[in-house]
């Protein structure tokens, strides 16, 4: 089956950890992408990568790394910079940058809590 | 910048009416995706509108897109209470690269 993987389901942090989201797909899918989603309201891009070994910004970054060393893979770290980081957090994948279009497939999500 | 806006944010509706969502956005595209997402989950694709005047139709839901009139709708027809969700449209752009800009969601709740 194809698809996007994201775990664990269910993550705590304690004050000061750095924790680490996991994102796996097997949809060869050139780009992927995190969001964060905080109760009732809608996605915001925290980084996004449209090829390996290059990822951009999105619009909230501060307090996040990632790495694109496979094609496959884009874990997301939440340091301890990240001063509010209890959200949802949905990875997504779409076929390659300059398709004709640009539909995102999402995985089943994180839910992060602070301790 | 791309702006995104949805209307309405929240939507009661009884069973068996019918309702339109609205998205409009504020630069050019003829691309643009409708996604739901159920309580406490991830989002699911719905539709992928790529040219002016495209209409696709799933059932009860039917999405529309102006690139004129920088506009698409979602409309419901008979609503039942499966539809209870929240809908996002989301618009590429191209000279954006890969990114999509999200509306806020419309919060869909269909009563019995």
């Amino acid at each position: 089956d194809g698809g996007i993987t994201q775990s664990p389901k269910y993550l705590f942090r304690k004050e000061g950890q750095n924790v680490t989201l996991s994102c796996e797909q097997n949809l060869n899918h050139d780009a992927m992408y995190w969001y964060r989603q905080d109760p009732g309201q809608g996605l915001r891009l925290i980084y996004y990568s449209q090829i390996v070994n290059d990822f951009q910004k999105g619009d909230i970054a501060e307090g996040y790394s990632v790495s694109r060393e496979k094609k496959e893979s884009f874990p997301l770290t939440v340091t301890s910079a990240q001063k509010n980081p209890t959200a949802f957090y949905l990875c997504a994948s779409s076929m390659k940058p300059g398709a004709r279009y640009n539909e995102q497939f999402f995985g089943p999500g994180t839910r992060l809590t602070v301790l | 910048e791309l702006k995104v806006e949805q209307n309405p944010l929240f939507l009661s509706m009884q069973e068996g009416k019918n309702y339109t969502i609205y998205c409009n956005y504020s630069t050019t595209s003829d691309r643009l995706y409708w996604y739901r997402q159920d309580p406490g989950k991830s989002l699911e694709s719905l539709f992928v509108l790529l040219s002016n005047g495209a209409v696709k139709q799933e059932g009860r839901l039917m999405a529309s897109l102006d690139t004129k009139a920088r506009l698409s709708t979602l409309h419901i027809t008979a609503a039942v209470h499966d539809l209870s969700a929240t809908y996002f449209c989301a618009v590429d752009q191209e000279t954006s690269g890969s990114r999509l800009t999200f509306g806020e969601g419309t919060q869909l709740t269909v009563n019995p």
